[in-house]
């Protein structure tokens, strides 16, 4: 069955520096997506990157990179120059091509607290 | 802003009545999915609908059930309210190009509908 594990509940980082949020699946289907999603304290769902199982490269968007090791299922967020406006929940998500349901997968959320 | 709107924002009511929550996807989406987030479960999918039709089923209580109409809008209706079912309601939308899942299909989430069931 899928699983998407978030060992990092909370996590603090200084304002500018780098910080890696964990995320591990399991899945024993080849083809599935990786998402990371935001959570502010007001409580929306920002998506923020997007990483397909047979991409060759790990994914960025702006400041967001995702380090992708495939054989260990490790599908971590970078957050380069961390900004005051991190601050949130953070969550890793799954959902498998192919399979019976579309839904994605959600981890249990790591909280990033940036201080100043 | 994703382009999801959903409402209310925020809904207070007692237990055994019966609410709707409204969705209206991005314009374009014909998918609709919904999740319910709470304390002790977590981020859970409750149940997807493309273009009018339901197209999986998650963790969604008999008590509660989901339509999704002509104009692609979606509504969960949520009966016979228990306390256990206070939790963060969100629906998300997607393209999902030819209508068969894909693995980058990315769903978009509205702002969520807060229900408290006192």
């Amino acid at each position: 069955a899928q699983k998407i594990t978030q060992t990092q509940p909370g996590m603090f980082v200084q304002e500018k520096e780098a910080v890696t949020l964990d995320c591990t699946y399991d899945t024993s289907d080849p083809s599935y997506g990786l998402f990371w999603y935001k959570q502010p304290s007001s409580g929306e769902m920002i998506f923020l990157i997007y990483q397909g199982s047979y991409d060759q490269q790990n994914a960025t968007e702006g400041r967001y990179s995702l380090n992708f090791q495939k054989a260990r299922k490790s599908a971590n967020l970078v957050i380069s120059a961390s900004q005051l406006g991190d601050s949130a929940m953070y969550f890793c998500a799954m959902r498998e091509a192919g399979g019976a349901t579309n839904k994605l997968i959600f981890g249990t959320g790591t909280l990033l607290a940036v201080q100043p | 802003d994703s382009g999801v709107t959903q409402t209310p924002k925020h809904l207070i009511t007692a237990t055994g009545q019966r609410v709707t929550l409204r969705c209206s996807p991005r314009s374009g989406d014909l998918s609709v999915y919904w999740y319910q987030q709470s304390l002790d479960q977590g981020l859970q999918f409750l149940i997807h609908y493309y273009n009018g039709e339901e197209r999986a089923k998650g963790n969604i209580l008999e008590r509660f059930s989901a339509q999704q109409f002509p104009d692609l809008h979606s509504e969960l209706n949520l009966s016979s309210l228990e306390l256990g079912d206070s939790a963060l309601y969100f629906c998300a939308s997607s393209v999902l190009p030819g209508g068969e899942p894909i693995s980058g299909e990315t769903q978009y989430f509205g702002p969520g509908t807060r229900l408290l069931v006192l």
